[in-house]
């Protein structure tokens, strides 16, 4: 069946380092995608977005990447730091009818070492 | 420039007691999204409201389950006879347009307890 989900549940990085976090989808016809940052007892932040006329988008620090070929995203964050400790998902807009609903991954939670 | 309001932040209800989750969209958003979220998991879609009209509501529970965006005030997400199976953090979000592509911004979650 349809899906949107991640392939690590945790990823442990050390502090500097950069953290690569991966998605798969499996719509071919979804063509927007987005990363948000959950930390503990807060509500999802948006980090980036991407559209599927794009193979790459970057932001602060951010960068996503996606692989229509293969269905996969994939969220890289730069010289990764304690603040970015948190649950990071992938959500995929594929709602044939246009009302914007979002399909949320799992989530992988990224863990920075000091 | 406040972002979405959600309250309560955390709601204890008894089994068969009724909940209202409040949410107020970003100022100039007319369309508000609703999810819940189970511990260790996505967030899963519920309904999709503009004002005074449900547009989807394909992620509801058929029962028990209600949701509303009056012309004045915030959005409510009523659930009735609550049962332990609805403990969940329940998080609203707020877009400009429904467009495919326009950005959900998204509230802090009321967190719901069902004892």
């Amino acid at each position: 069946g349809e899906s949107v989900g991640l392939h690590l549940p945790t990823l442990s990085v050390q502090e500097g380092d950069n953290s690569i976090i991966n998605c798969a989808y499996s719509n071919s016809a979804s063509d927007y995608f987005i990363w948000y940052k959950q930390e503990s007892g807060k509500g999802p932040q948006f980090i980036i977005d991407i559209r599927s006329n794009m193979d790459k988008r970057q932001g602060q620090r951010v960068t996503v990447l996606l692989n229509k070929t293969v269905k996969h995203l994939s969220l890289q964050i730069a010289a990764t730091q304690p603040g970015d400790s948190a649950v990071y998902f992938c959500a995929e807009n594929r709602d044939s009818s246009n009302t914007g609903k979002l399909i949320f991954g799992q989530g992988t939670t990224l863990q920075v070492k000091p | 420039n406040a972002g979405v309001m959600q309250n309560p932040r955390h709601l204890v209800r008894r089994r068969g007691q009724e909940a209202r989750l409040r949410c107020s969209p970003m100022k100039g958003h007319s369309h508000v999204y609703w999810y819940r979220q189970l511990p260790e998991e996505g967030l899963k879609f519920m309904v999709y409201l503009q004002k005074e009209n449900i547009i989807d509501e394909s992620g509801m529970p058929k029962e028990r389950f209600s949701a509303e965006f009056p012309k004045e005030g915030p959005s409510i997400l009523r659930i009735q006879q609550v049962v332990r199976g609805d403990s969940a953090a329940y998080f609203c979000a707020s877009s400009p347009r429904s467009l495919d592509g326009e950005t959900q911004y998204f509230g802090p979650g009321t967190r719901l307890l069902v004892l």
